[in-house]
């Protein structure tokens, strides 16, 4: 079945700071891929999105980047903000028939951002 | 446009009640679903539905019920709460994309 690894957590890093979430997958075909972020008392909101091998996603300053040879989908940012503080989910969803583009979940990781 | 609305956001039960937790689109997607989060851990999903009518057993199933009689409306019932039942649950909807509302957070004691 599919699976999703992500980097344990929590991660703490000073203003400005590079960022670098870990996220390796393992599925059948070619899923999509996705990272998620929930701000604290939130709902997930979809932060970036790749739908094959090679796309890069971006959003709000953050990158991600489809590698199929190493099943990775590695979260990036080269500066970040006391906002970002939040819990970053990579997910991914099936391209099998009857799959109903159902999530499956990393375990989250924590970001806390200090100034 | 509201998105994905639940009710209520709070609730604590006692071993052995039951309740619904409500969940509304406005979107008109055909797709939505149910997860649970657990603490530290990533979202399970409990079931879905691919349209009006047509639902299905997810990942985490046991202890739940859903019905869709409608595109917007797709709520999961509890009928014999239990302690391994606490949990926020999130309802989405889908397109292509999954829109998440913002949670209900349930306790039983």
């Amino acid at each position: 079945g599919n699976s999703v690894t992500q980097m344990e957590g929590p991660v703490t890093l000073s203003e400005e700071a590079f960022l670098t979430i870990n996220c390796t997958y393992t599925a059948t075909g070619y899923p999509s891929l996705f990272w998620y972020v929930q701000y604290p008392g939130e709902g997930l909101q979809l932060l970036l999105k790749a739908t094959k091998a090679d796309d890069k996603g971006s959003n709000k300053g953050f990158e991600a980047t489809y590698r199929k040879e190493t099943t990775s989908f590695h979260l990036e940012k080269g500066s970040v903000q006391v906002s970002d503080s939040a819990v970053y989910f990579c997910a991914l969803s099936g391209r099998s028939s009857g799959s109903a583009r159902q999530l499956t979940f990393g375990s989250g990781t924590q970001l806390t951002v200090l100034p | 446009n509201a998105g994905v609305t639940q009710t209520p956001k709070f609730r604590i039960l006692k071993i052995g009640q039951s309740m619904t937790l409500q969940c509304t689109q406005d979107m008109n997607h055909n797709y939505m679903y149910w997860y649970r989060q657990d603490p530290g851990m990533g979202l399970k999903l409990i079931y879905y539905s691919v349209g009006a009518g047509i639902t299905d057993k997810g990942e985490v199933p046991n202890g739940y019920n859903v019905s869709r009689s409608t595109t917007e409306d797709f709520p999961l019932r509890l009928e014999l709460a239990a302690p391994s039942q606490t949990s926020v649950y999130f309802c989405a909807s889908s397109y292509g994309t999954q829109f998440f509302g913002p949670g209900t957070r349930l306790t039983v004691l």
